[in-house]
C-alpha cells in the first residue's frame, strides 16, 4: 500500500475564494481517490482519477494527476463555509484493496 | 442516495470484553472494508473483504479481530479481547468493484470506548 501526502497541512480562506489542495505519492497506482472528513464523521468519496486519466471536474471540485511527478491537486472553486472539512487524498495501486490516508489537508473556510 | 449503515453508533465495553461492531453495505457491492480512527489520528486500514473471504489485512487486524458476513445484508468485525487501545471510530466501507473504481462509501463509524 501507499499513502497520499498532502500539502499544505492547513488552509484558511474567505468564502468565495478559491481553495487548491496538493497530493502526493511514491509509487505507480491504479486510481487516485479524494475525500472529505467532517470532523468527528465518516469520509465522503469526492471524486476519482483513474491514472490514464489528466483532469476530471465533478461540480466545483477539479482533479488533476501528473503521473510523471506522482501529484494530484483538488480545486475547489467558489468555496462555502459548509466546505470546511479535512480533505484527504488516497491513492490505490494496483491489485490493492487497501486506501491509506495521510494526515489530510485541513481547510477552513470563513463566512 | 445508497448509504453505508453502521450500528452502534457509541459502544462502551470493558477492557477484556468482547464486541461486535455492525454494518450493512450497500446491497449491490462486492467488497467490504473497515477502517479505524484514533481520536486525532489518521484513518488506518484494517480488513478487506470479497467473497466470503478476507482479501487483504493490515498490521493492525491481528489474531484479535475477526470479519463475517453472516447473511446477504450485514458485515461484521469482531474484537474478541479489547484493550484500551482499541478505542477509536471504527468506519465501514463498500465499493462496487476491485480497487474502488467507483470510489468507496463509507458509514458513519461506531465510536468504541474501552474503559
Amino acid at each position: 500500500s501507499q499513502q497520499g501526502e498532502e500539502d499544505p497541512q492547513a488552509l484558511s480562506i474567505q468564502e468565495g475564494e478559491n481553495a487548491t489542495m496538493n497530493c502526493s505519492y511514491k509509487t505507480s497506482i491504479n486510481n487516485l481517490q479524494w475525500y472529505r472528513q467532517n470532523s468527528g464523521r465518516g469520509l465522503v468519496h469526492l471524486i476519482l482519477i483513474r491514472s490514464n486519466e489528466r483532469e476530471k471536474h465533478s461540480g466545483r471540485l477539479r482533479v488533476t494527476l501528473d503521473t510523471s511527478k506522482k501529484s494530484s491537486s483538488l480545486l475547489i472553486t467558489a468555496s462555502r463555509a459548509a466546505d470546511t472539512a479535512s480533505y484527504f487524498c488516497a491513492p490505490l495501486g494496483a491489485g490493492s484493496y487497501q486506501l491509506t490516508f495521510g494526515k489530510g489537508t485541513k481547510l477552513s473556510v470563513i463566512p | 442516495e445508497p448509504e453505508v449503515t453502521q450500528t452502534p453508533s457509541h459502544q462502551v465495553t470493558q477492557m477484556g470484553q468482547e464486541v461486535i461492531l455492525r454494518c450493512v453495505p450497500i446491497s449491490n457491492h462486492l467488497y467490504f472494508y473497515w477502517y479505524r480512527q484514533i481520536l486525532g489520528q489518521k484513518v488506518e486500514f484494517l480488513v478487506s473483504f470479497y467473497n466470503n473471504e478476507i482479501s487483504e489485512k493490515s498490521e493492525i487486524f491481528d489474531d484479535q479481530f475477526s470479519v463475517e458476513r453472516p447473511d446477504g445484508s450485514n458485515f461484521t468485525l469482531k474484537i474478541r479481547s479489547t484493550k484500551l487501545e482499541d478505542s477509536a471510530m471504527y468506519f465501514c466501507a463498500s465499493s462496487e468493484q476491485q480497487g474502488g473504481n467507483y470510489g468507496y462509501t463509507f458509514g458513519s463509524g461506531t465510536r468504541l470506548t474501552v474503559v
